[in-house]
């Protein structure tokens, strides 16, 4: 069965400093990847997403990621944050045929003047 | 062009009540899902549906229901309310076919709260 980990609850940067979230999933096959974001009291907008290809993966936002087999990951990141960035962010596993999308517990991020 | 819409936006009901939630999937959508989402978690799903058909179901019990209809929109049942009914649910779309099928755009969800 398919599993996502996000190893950090919360995090708090600056504003203008950089960001990398992680994700760690386990997938028997190739795991279709996603990063959603999700404000306050309002759905998830879908980031990014990784299905095959060029690892690197650009998004959004200014949001990029990377996939990582080797590590069983995908990780977000953004060179330089904004105040409007503070929301709780999900990683998402999903594979071809799969009827759901596997989400993890997201990471809240706070932005700090 | 509109989004994933849903209805209500926020609901309050009482234990043993029943509930119907509304979504209405992007236009040339066949593909709907449903996750519920509580409080400090992920989404969890619950239902997918394509063409009318269930395609795949979640761990939730029997309580919850759902349909797609011949427009592509979709209603979620819950019956006998529980306390821990309460979250947010989430209705997702997709085009239903090939590897874009994979990708899901979300509502912004109905608020339930069950008292």
């Amino acid at each position: 069965a398919q599993s996502v980990t996000q190893p950090d609850i919360h995090i708090t940067v600056s504003e203008g400093a950089s960001l990398e979230l992680r994700c760690n999933y386990s997938y028997g096959a190739t795991p279709y990847l996603f990063w959603y974001v999700q404000s306050p009291g309002q759905g998830l907008q879908l980031l990014l997403k990784y299905f095959s290809g060029d690892t690197l993966v650009q998004g959004i936002k200014g949001f990029e990621a990377e996939f990582k087999r080797s590590q069983s990951s995908f990780n977000l990141r953004k060179p330089s944050v904004h105040w409007s960035d503070a929301a709780e962010y999900f990683c998402a596993v999903g594979g071809f045929g799969l009827r759901a999308l596997n989400f993890g517990k997201g990471t809240s991020l706070l932005v700090t003047p | 062009d509109a989004g994933v819409t849903q209805s209500p936006t926020h609901l309050i009901k009482t234990r043993g009540q029943h509930v119907t939630l509304r979504c209405s999937p992007i236009s040339g959508h066949k593909s709907v899902s449903w996750y519920q989402q509580v409080l400090g978690q992920g989404p969890q799903f619950i239902f997918q549906y394509y063409e009318k058909e269930e395609r795949g179901r979640g761990n939730f019990p029997d309580r919850f229901s759902a349909r797609q209809f011949p427009n592509y929109s979709s209603e979620l049942n819950v019956n006998a309310l529980l306390l821990g009914d309460s979250a947010l649910y989430l209705c997702a779309s997709s085009l239903g076919v090939g590897l874009l099928a994979e990708t899901q755009y979300f509502g912004p969800g109905t608020r339930l709260l069950v008292l």
